[in-house]
């Protein structure tokens, strides 16, 4: 069974601190990665994604994540974080059968 | 683009009645739509994965007969919530999948569900 695990349940910090939330996998297969960030009252947004190619990923509002797949990960990175960036973060795999798995969710909490 | 709408975003009824709910791509064709469940402060669990003119195919422990799905058409899926009890009081998330792109998805807003 696949699964995705994000380590940290909530996060706590200040702004221009940096940011990194964890995410595993566990799927031997080919995967498609993702980062989605919910923001208080709001659906679901797309941060960024990963096919393939580059492993190093650039997405929007300045989040990067790093796809390593020796290590079954794809964390998400900000080196500056903002206040705007209080939101709940999700790592999602999606299947071969097209459905996305997500992980508990990470909630970002960035104070001014 | 890529825009997906759900309706409505908000609905409370009374236990026992029922209650659709429409997910709509807007500016594509979605020839997938998933539906989804989410639990304050936990994570979208999916339910169900419907394809335009086939029945939708049920996650395990997801009651076909009472979260009734239709994808009549490729820009449209309907969850129909039926005899909606408490427990079913939840937050519903829809998503679609552009036809030339099966392996992303587009969220709708989420229908806050409240039953009484």
């Amino acid at each position: 069974a696949q699964s995705v695990s994000q380590h940290n349940h909530h996060v706590i910090l200040s702004e221009a601190a940096s940011l990194e939330l964890g995410c595993n996998y566990s799927y031997g297969g080919t995967v498609n990665l993702f980062w989605y960030v919910q923001y208080p009252g709001q659906h679901l947004q797309l941060l960024l994604k990963y096919f393939s190619g580059d492993p190093l990923v650039k997405g929007i509002k300045g989040f990067e994540a790093e796809f390593i797949k020796s290590k079954f990960s794809f964390n998400l990175r900000k080196p500056s974080v903002q206040w705007s960036d209080t939101a709940e973060y999700f790592c999602a795999v999606i299947k071969s059968d097209y459905k996305l798995s997500f992980g508990a969710g990470t909630t970002v909490t960035v104070r001014a | 683009g890529a825009v997906v709408s759900q309706h409505p975003s908000r609905v409370i009824c009374k236990s026992g009645t029922s209650v659709k709910i429409e997910c709509r791509s807007l500016d594509f064709q979605a020839t997938t739509m998933f539906w989804y469940r989410q639990f304050p402060k936990q994570s979208l669990m999916l339910m169900a994965t419907s394809n335009e003119g086939s029945k939708a195919t049920y996650e395990q422990g997801v009651e076909k007969d009472k979260f009734l799905i239709n994808h009549a058409s490729l820009t449209l899926s309907t969850l129909t919530v039926t005899s909606a009890h408490p427990e079913d009081s939840s937050f519903y998330i829809c998503s679609a999948s552009p036809r030339d792109r099966g392996n992303e998805q587009f969220f709708g807003p989420g229908t806050r569900l409240t039953v009484l």
